[in-house]
């Protein structure tokens, strides 16, 4: 299994809106609405933000959104602020016990 | 609330073998929940490499299942994880995570694909 495309880095101000993708295969991505995504701050544990596509945990502010169309699944931060800057990754199922990560995207807030 | 805490040797040899064991608290280890490994070599992205349920029923990523093994151990509240034959490549930080083997919301409850508990990671280097 290859992992999941996401572009290395992503860039906005604050108070604007970025969307981070997710491209994978009919066989993750495609075939399955188990997409989830992952704040990281160097040094500290991966957070959950989103799961199943684009359900929030308790606790995620609503600026974190997730979608899906075909083998893409994005990540769209709305109201950017300076706390948002982290890596994030995406995941998904892929079937037969097995999951995927993206390569990761760094968002930096200008 | 779970917690997750590596541990194990930062420095391992060309060809020897990687240990680490993820201590649980907060919850028990034979709870229901799968208990994972995943690993961030330096400059790539997050790799999944397998998981085990108290039953010690596991899922390997099949590019590594051939050198990888996952433990558990309930005395001790922990799980652990065994990397053989290990080379340079394997240089990594390793994290344990943990997926809930379901999720309730609205009165309805769906099985979970997604890691809920991380923890911190710990940088294993794999050189002589």
């Amino acid at each position: 299994q290859s992992a999941l495309t996401q572009p290395a880095s992503v860039s906005g101000s604050p108070g604007q809106s970025i969307t981070i993708s997710c491209t994978g295969t009919n066989s993750d991505v495609g075939g399955h609405n188990y997409v989830s995504w992952y704040q990281h701050h160097p040094g500290k544990a991966p957070k959950l933000m989103i799961y199943d596509v684009s359900n929030r945990p308790s606790g995620v502010s609503n600026r974190f959104s997730g979608s899906k169309s075909g083998n893409t699944a994005s990540l769209t931060i709305s109201g950017l602020q300076a706390e948002d800057e982290a890596d994030y990754y995406c995941s998904s199922y892929t079937g037969s016990s097995t999951w995927v990560f993206g390569g990761g995207t760094k968002l930096t807030v200008l | 609330q779970v917690q997750l805490q590596e541990s194990g040797p930062g420095l391992v040899k060309p060809s020897g073998t990687l240990s680490l064991t993820c201590a649980v608290s907060g919850g028990s280890i034979s709870s229901s929940n799968w208990w994972t490994w995943v690993r961030q070599p330096p400059g790539k992205g997050l790799e999944w490499i397998g998981e085990i349920y108290h039953s010690g029923s596991a899922n390997y990523n099949p590019s590594l299942m051939s050198r990888v093994t996952i433990s558990v151990d309930k005395s001790k509240n922990q799980f652990s994880l065994k990397v053989t034959s290990v080379t340079a490549a394997d240089t990594a930080v390793y994290y344990c995570a943990s997926r809930g083997e379901y999720y309730c919301t609205g009165g309805e409850c769906h099985l979970q694909y997604y890691f809920d508990y991380w923890g911190q990671g710990t940088l294993v280097t794999v050189s002589s």
